[in-house]
């Protein structure tokens, strides 16, 4: 079975700086990866996906991921942060078992913002 | 288009009551998920649907929740005899599951949950 790991609960950055939030993941092989936002009172928005070929995938929002498969990551990252993206950050990871997909989702990193 | 939607967006019940929570999915999604989340917690996963078929239960707390999808559409999310730890938002996805080959597409879309407090 596939899990996820975001090590960090809370990430603070100011604004204007540059971001990077970890996931990493465990299963036997390539799964499908994803980023997830949750405003507060929201349900989740997809940021961006990675099923295959180039390991940097651009998304909404600014945001950009790196696949890494010698690191099992799949952390994400922005260049320069704004306040709006103050939110709840989720990693997910699925895969095709038995002819189910379940994704797992990591536990969440809140990212505040200042001023 | 429309989105997956959730009903009630907010519901407060007594403590043993039983609730039943509405979720329906984008139109044409063949899976369909449910999600329970604690305040300030990750996602639990609850029970997956593939068309009117529950292949996985694993996630239900326990006998007091059940799960059902009618016309490979909207599904049903059923408390019974609520506790006060059931309080939390549940959450409702559905996917397409499409293959590589049809353009592959298994990202799951959101609805924007069911609050549920139970007093």
């Amino acid at each position: 079975a596939q899990s996820v790991t975001q090590p960090d609960i809370h990430i603070t950055v100011s604004e204007g700086a540059s971001l990077e939030l970890r996931c990493n993941y465990s299963y036997g092989a390539t799964p499908y990866l994803f980023w997830y936002v949750q405003s507060p009172g929201q349900g989740l928005q997809l940021l961006l996906k990675y099923f295959s070929g180039d390991t940097l995938v651009q998304g909404i929002k600014g945001f950009e991921a790196e696949f890494k498969r010698s690191q099992s990551s799949f952390n994400l990252r922005k260049p320069s942060v704004h306040w709006s993206d103050a939110a709840e950050y989720f990693c997910a990871v699925g895969a095709l078992s038995g002819g189910s997909y379940i994704p797992t989702f990591g536990r969440g990193t809140s990212l505040i913002v200042h001023p | 288009g429309a989105g997956v939607s959730q009903s009630p967006s907010n519901k407060v019940t007594e403590k043993g009551k039983d609730v039943e929570l509405r979720c329906d999915p984008i139109s044409g999604h063949t899976a369909l998920y449910w999600y329970r989340q604690r305040l300030g917690q990750g996602l639990e996963f609850l029970i997956y649907f593939q068309g009117n078929s529950a292949p996985d239960k694993s996630g239900l707390p326990s006998d007091r929740f059940s799960a059902e999808r009618t016309g490979e559409s909207v599904s049903t999310l059923t408390i019974q005899r609520t506790q006060q730890e059931d309080s939390a938002v549940y959450l409702c996805a559905s996917s397409a599951l499409r293959g590589f080959l049809s353009g592959g597409d298994y990202e799951q879309y959101f609805g924007p949950g069911t609050r549920l407090t139970v007093t």
